[in-house]
């Protein structure tokens, strides 16, 4: 069975707001997490990864959060833009080079 | 472009042929892997290569399923007889030596058979 999940398929946001999309994880041996974005007929486009020795890791206008107790990780996207519209993926590996997906949660960014 | 290329982007082909398709990879990234993807669902890991090695294949890659990669390089994945449950998007990655797992994706090969 898959190791994440994400708590929504779905997710709108009013454009200019953040977006705060959850991840959760079941396999305490994950040690490494990746969010990738997805837009309708491209491949998965890396946004942010962390690891597990870190709780937060900050890029452009991304952040990615982890809490290892509850095996939980989130993607927060400040200043929701129409550009963010797509499917959202999180995926982790454990200790190897494999990377196994949830089933994502789709963005809809209103104008 | 320096991105994973695949090729070709879309393929139909009626049940039973069979399809191959192509990745050119990262320029010197030496991991290459191939995932499968199908409506709404996430990825699916299907096979991995470190440099000409093939270090692990899914149970999801049955016996008509083979993947190459000859020269370290570019790599092939070739279906057999194929099923219409084949229909999917087939995702090639790579990563270089020394960035841990962090995997770059082509735009992927979709596969309708009909």
């Amino acid at each position: 069975g898959e190791s994440v999940g994400l708590h929504l398929p779905t997710l709108s946001v009013q454009e200019g707001d953040n977006s705060i999309i959850n991840c959760a994880y079941s396999n305490s041996a994950s040690d490494y997490f990746i969010w990738y974005k997805q837009e309708s007929g491209k491949g998965p486009q890396f946004i942010i990864d962390i690891r597990s020795n870190m709780d937060k890791r900050q890029g452009q206008r991304v952040t990615v959060l982890l809490n290892k107790t509850v095996k939980h990780l989130s993607l927060q996207i400040a200043a929701t833009q129409p550009g963010d519209s797509a499917v959202y993926f999180c995926a982790e590996s454990r200790g190897d080079y494999k990377l196994s997906f949830g089933a994502g949660t789709t963005v809809t960014v209103r104008a | 472009d320096t991105g994973v290329s695949q090729d070709p982007r879309h393929k139909i082909t009626k049940r039973g042929q069979n399809v191959t398709f192509r990745c050119d990879p990262i320029s010197e990234h030496n991991r290459l892997y191939w995932y499968r993807q199908t409506l709404g669902q996430g990825p699916e890991f299907l096979t991995y290569f470190q440099n000409e090695a093939q270090l692990e294949k899914s149970r999801l890659l049955s016996d008509r399923f083979s993947a190459e990669r000859p020269k370290g390089s570019f790599s092939t994945l070739e279906i057999q007889r194929t099923e219409q449950g084949d229909s999917a998007m087939y995702l090639c990655a790579s990563s270089p030596r020394y960035s841990g797992n962090t995997i770059y994706f082509g735009e992927g090969s979709w596969l309708t058979v009909v």
